[in-house]
């Protein structure tokens, strides 16, 4: 089955750091990248969409120059969150559409910490 | 635009006991719904979906859900808990803005008790 591969896990940084996630869909080509912000025991937030070779599609309220994302290729999307503050600390969650409107894989997140 | 409310953020069953979360959705068109499972610190995997055809849905570790227009609700069910079925479930809506992005409910968390 479709496989979707997000890296780091877990990561810790300090404060005014950058930290990039990357998601890769192992076997497939994924059209749509979609990236999620998990908050503890809440449901999955939209940040953006992002397709191939487009500029990332930003949800309102959504800092575009804080989450950079790029999805320069058909099998990888990054997220990168600059200048992190502990704010920004959380649960990241990427998922990947491969076409047509039913198949959607999810990465297995990664657990940001900013101290 | 299309959303899920699940109804009861915590279910407790005994393990044994039929498991029903409830989700319903809300769409001025047909709707593509979803129900998936997270494990603590994981990502989500699919129990079942629903797009067209057949209103009863078979998914995977015996789970089933029904998709009922006239009541606008896919409530998930499993006739017999298993203590691994402690998880958070999780219902979504397919919507067309945002690239076709799922939008998720609150969640339920289910917690299966011996």
């Amino acid at each position: 089955g479709a496989v979707v591969s997000q890296h780091p896990s877990w990561v810790i940084c300090k404060s005014g750091t950058s930290v990039k996630i990357e998601c890769r869909s192992l076997d497939f080509q994924a059209t749509t990248m979609f990236w999620y912000r998990q908050f503890p025991k809440q449901s999955l937030m939209l940040m953006a969409t992002s397709n191939e070779g487009s500029k990332a599609t930003y949800e309102q309220g959504v800092e575009k120059d804080k989450f950079l994302i790029n999805h320069a290729s058909l099998t990888l999307s990054t997220l990168t969150v600059t200048s992190a503050h502990p704010e920004d600390s959380s649960f990241y969650i990427c998922s990947a559409r491969a076409g047509g409107h039913y198949g959607y894989t999810f990465g297995s997140g990664t657990r940001l910490t900013v101290v | 635009a299309q959303s899920v409310t699940q109804l009861g953020s915590h279910v407790s069953v005994s393990e044994g006991a039929l498991v029903l979360l409830r989700c319903n959705y809300s769409s001025s068109v047909p709707p593509y719904l979803f129900w998936y499972v997270q494990y603590p610190n994981q990502g989500l995997q699919l129990l079942l979906k629903y797009t067209t055809g057949a209103t009863l849905v078979k998914g995977i570790n015996g789970f089933e859900a029904e998709f009922k227009k006239s009541e606008t609700s896919f409530h998930l069910t499993k006739p017999s808990a298993h203590m691994s079925d402690a998880a958070e479930y999780f219902c979504a809506v397919q919507y067309g803005g945002s690239g076709y992005a799922l939008n998720f409910g609150k969640g339920t968390s289910l917690l299966v008790t011996p």
